[in-house]
């Protein structure tokens, strides 16, 4: 089983500063088709989770452009250049490489 | 819009089975596949499995935890995705979402089973 590792595990952030997210995995996440399988979702209080970026650095149809994924391999991290209120929530990496597909512990981000 | 909603949750015994439902609405039913995502309350997020499109033989993928237990399936022709459970456990007591694609594109607001003596 793939193993997905997120720092930090909690996140305090001042409206309109940046925030940063990184995610591990314990091996590539690049297969043999050439498309990465990573996902970052959020989960805001009370909600069912939402996509936010897919393959690694896609963000999905109505993600603000506030959110940016990047990386590759084992190696990706998501970026919020200013963070808002409505950005609170818990947010999970996710690899979907072998059909036993994994995710991040959740990093809880709340704001100052 | 694209809408999914669950149902069929509850409680039940240990040993027992349980079918979910989840209704769609908004999308090309036959041409997506569809998956099912698990959530213990107040913990992480687990995968189930998930279903292909008949294009790609409508063929299924389970996590470890539930594979021969649990089975998906779908029905086109009213847009349906079901997930029966059987031979349920404790550790199986989850908020359990469908969702629009494998990879969870779009989630439904989830249906709580609860397995308990």
């Amino acid at each position: 089983e793939i193993v997905m590792t997120q720092t930090p595990l909690s996140l305090s952030v001042t409206p309109g500063q940046p925030a940063s997210i990184s995610c591990k995995s314990s091996q590539s996440l690049l297969h043999r088709d050439g498309r990465t399988y990573f996902y970052w979702y959020l989960q805001k209080p009370g909600q069912s989770p939402q996509l936010l970026i897919y393959e690694a650095s896609n963000r999905f149809s109505g993600v603000p452009d506030r959110f940016s994924g990047s990386g590759s391999g084992t190696d990706f991290t998501l970026k919020i250049s200013r963070v808002e209120a409505e950005d609170v929530g818990i947010y999970y990496c996710m690899q979907g490489l072998d059909l036993s597909w994994t995710f991040g512990q959740g990093t809880r981000v709340d704001i100052k | 819009e694209v809408q999914l909603v669950e149902s069929g949750g509850g409680l039940v015994q240990p040993g027992r089975s349980l079918r979910l439902s989840c209704r769609t609405s908004g999308f090309t039913f036959v041409d997506a596949p569809m998956g099912w995502f698990r959530q213990v309350p107040g913990k992480g997020l687990e995968w189930v499995g998930f279903i292909r499109n008949k294009a790609y033989g409508g063929t299924t993928e389970y996590a470890a935890s539930v594979r021969g237990r649990f089975t998906i399936s779908r029905d086109d022709s009213r847009g349906i995705v079901h997930l029966q459970m059987n031979s349920l456990k404790n550790e199986d007591t989850a908020v359990y979402y469908c969702t629009r694609g494998a990879a969870g594109y779009f989630w439904g607001q989830g249906t709580l089973v609860s397995v308990s003596s």
